[in-house]
């Protein structure tokens, strides 16, 4: 069975400085991983996805993220931070075996400091 | 392309209530899933359609919880007797049969809320 932890519940960062949401994952075969984006009261928005191509993914909002399979972490970046990134952000993890069955992290709640 | 849509947004109803809600996935999206997401956690898998069969539904409470997908397009989503921890986000989400990775395109939500 699969299984990602997003370490931290709640990150704050001041606007324009690193954002790093980190996300560390299990599973025994390759997985595929996902970073979700939700405001309130809001669906989830996909940001990016690793199925196996380039381990560097590039998504929406200038986000991006490193597949590492020798760490299980899969964080997610963007260099500068801007106010309309606070949200709440989601790892998830499937695999080809699974049928499609997406297992999502507990959240990181992103805050921004003017 | 229009989204998912999920109807209605909001709802409050009374313990031991019934209450119901709607989705229509994307056009051509074989699959549909019903997610439960409680305050400060992810969305946990209800149940998953692949057409108008069910695929998973281990995490489903069949014994209040219900859901149909007539002619494999819109689904709903009952809770009958509801109950308090029962209040939460409920998303819908679709998804193409294998194509596209497993991407899930994710509804607004209904937010409910059981007094």
């Amino acid at each position: 069975a699969q299984s990602v932890t997003q370490l931290g519940s709640h990150v704050s960062v001041s606007e324009g400085a690193l954002v790093l949401l980190r996300c560390n994952y299990s599973s025994s075969v390759p997985p595929y991983l996902f970073w979700y984006v939700q405001y309130p009261n809001q669906g989830l928005q996909l940001l990016l996805k690793y199925t196996s191509a380039a381990t560097l993914v590039k998504g929406i909002n200038g986000f991006e993220a490193e597949f590492k399979k020798s760490e299980t972490s899969f964080h997610l970046t963007k260099p500068s931070a801007h106010m309309s990134d606070a949200a709440e952000y989601f790892c998830a993890v499937t695999t080809y075996s699974s049928a499609s069955k997406i297992i999502f992290g507990s959240g990181t709640r992103l805050s921004i400091r003017p | 392309e229009a989204g998912v849509a999920q109807s209605p947004r909001y709802k409050i109803i009374e313990k031991r209530q019934s209450v119901a809600f709607w989705c229509n996935p994307i056009s051509g999206h074989a699959t549909l899933y019903w997610y439960q997401q409680i305050l400060g956690q992810g969305p946990k898998l209800l149940i998953q359609f692949q057409n108008n069969g069910v695929v998973d539904d281990s995490q489903l409470p069949k014994d209040r919880f219900s859901a149909e997908r007539l002619k494999g397009v819109d689904s709903t989503l009952k809770i009958q007797p509801a109950k308090l921890e029962d209040s939460a986000m409920y998303l819908c989400a679709s998804s193409l049969e294998r194509g596209e990775s497993y991407e899930q395109y994710f509804g607004p939500g209904t937010r409910l809320t059981v007094t």
